[in-house]
């Protein structure tokens, strides 16, 4: 059973253009999570999907970023006109269908996004 | 709003030394806590969890941790580290009512051979 699936692993984007991250959940995991880990701090909470729905999205950034989980295909996290300040590692969970709260969530090995 | 606190930033030990990894969690409702640990080039993975039921957790290669309610604490324990246990080590939190993960901002431990 494949793990998490994150690509790219590195993307290095110039300031203004655009970023997409893909993230393939667990096999049978219907729950995706996007964290952003900024250079020597911990991972913070971006936002949380199901299949074609958005569930929180409290620590989703107001202007520029966009997450999708659609019915086929990979969750997407989407970052238009970036900015130095986007640089970061950003990482994908998923848990298995169920009451979230509870279960476990397994982690991607992450995209390292750099913005010159 | 939920916090997760670690305390030390870089611990340095040799081996077979005692470790004690400090994590103090900001919240007043029912929690979930976790150590998630990040080795060299690796992504994280969950060395323990706590959800109820008995406060001291057994977690892999013989970590453990003690969930203190009325401390608001959650201390990572191994009685003798090796040189393999270098890596980050990462406490988190989050509510029974909430899905998502607040993460501490990490503690790199060093271990001398």
């Amino acid at each position: 059973n494949a793990g998490v699936m994150q690509n790219p692993r590195h993307l290095v984007r110039r300031r203004g253009q655009e970023a997409r991250l893909r993230c393939s959940p667990m096999k049978g995991h219907s729950h995706v999570y996007w964290y952003r880990q900024l250079p020597e701090e911990g991972l913070k909470f971006m936002v949380y999907l199901q299949k074609e729905n958005i569930i929180d999205e409290s620590g989703m950034p107001k202007e520029r970023f966009s997450a999708e989980f659609p019915k086929e295909g990979p969750s997407i996290l989407r970052i238009q006109q970036v900015v130095r300040g986007d640089s970061a590692a950003y990482f994908c969970a998923s848990s298995p269908p169920g009451l979230a709260n509870y279960n476990e969530q397994f982690f991607g090995p992450g995209t390292r996004l750099t913005v010159l | 709003a939920q916090s997760v606190s670690q305390h030390n930033h870089h611990v340095i030990l040799s081996e077979a030394a005692s470790l004690e990894l400090g994590c103090n969690y900001s919240y007043g409702g029912t929690v979930n806590l976790f150590w998630y640990v990040q080795y060299p080039g690796q992504h994280l993975q969950l060395l323990l969890k706590y959800f109820s039921g008995d406060p001291l957790v057994k977690g892999i290669k013989g970590f453990e941790a003690e969930f203190i309610k009325s401390k608001f604490s959650f201390n990572l324990r191994k009685p003798s580290v090796q040189w393999s246990d270098t890596a980050e080590y990462f406490c988190a939190v989050s509510s029974s009512s909430a899905s998502k993960i607040i993460f501490g901002s990490g503690t790199r431990l060093s271990i001398r051979p």
